[in-house]
């Protein structure tokens, strides 16, 4: 199936780096939402973006919604220990708080160097 | 704080041999979704359900795999015959439609299965 194309595939930073990922699709999305994963668990949503153009925080992290709705991108300012783990983005096709699939990106892995 | 249970965390099968999955959703979620993450991929959507009736499941392998939700509520996923190739985190999430937001899906931790 689909997989939306992430990048990096892996980032190694030190602890208090701003980080910086994106992700882009080949079709248009009308809802972005970017999940953080951690070993062994399941996905924990981090941002959800409804609206090309949009910009949204959540503490450290931001997300914009490409214009084209094709792509979006997450930053993380001040890394942490604790924000080691798979990022990834998530696309529906929907806006119309339908519940749709999500087609997932293929991950960013962050790696925090002591 | 509310979450999906999924049973079990780790499953190891001779190839062959046919495994089930469970998946408790939120109370009150009427959307399930099972989706298969192999090693460093993201998930892939297996079935999605709506209450007990399949919404989607294009890319259910048929032939092998079944998953049903007949009370519209908790859910099962099976594989029979299992083969090397279907070695994966089985994921599963639920969604409810908010009010005034969205729809968020929460997931599970997932369901470690290795076939050998």
């Amino acid at each position: 199936g689909q997989q939306l194309n992430q990048s990096p595939q892996s980032m190694f930073i030190q602890e208090g780096e701003d980080v910086s990922m994106n992700c882009t699709s080949s079709s248009i999305f009308n809802t972005w939402l970017w999940y953080k994963q951690d070993p062994g668990e399941g996905p924990v949503l981090l941002i959800a973006l409804y609206k090309a153009g949009e910009l949204t925080s959540n503490g450290r992290l931001t997300a914009q919604f490409g214009i084209t709705r094709k792509d979006s991108f997450l930053n993380i300012s001040a890394s942490i220990p604790s924000d080691v783990g798979i990022y990834f983005c998530a696309g529906q096709r929907g806006n119309n708080f339908g519940n749709e699939k999500l087609t997932f990106g293929t991950g960013t892995r962050l790696t925090i160097i002591p | 704080e509310a979450e999906v249970a999924q049973s079990p965390r780790y499953k190891i099968t001779e190839k062959s041999q046919a495994v089930a999955f469970w998946c408790d959703p939120i109370s009150g979620h009427a959307t399930l979704y099972w989706y298969r993450q192999i090693l460093g991929q993201g998930p892939e959507l297996l079935v999605q359900f709506q209450d007990e009736s399949v919404v989607d499941d294009s890319q259910l392998p048929k032939d092998r795999f079944s998953a049903e939700r007949l009370k519209g509520v908790d859910s099962t996923l099976k594989i029979q015959p299992a083969e090397l190739g279907d070695s994966a985190m089985y994921l599963c999430a639920s969604s409810s439609i908010p009010r005034d937001s969205a729809p968020e899906a929460f997931f599970g931790q997932g369901t470690r299965l290795t076939v050998v």
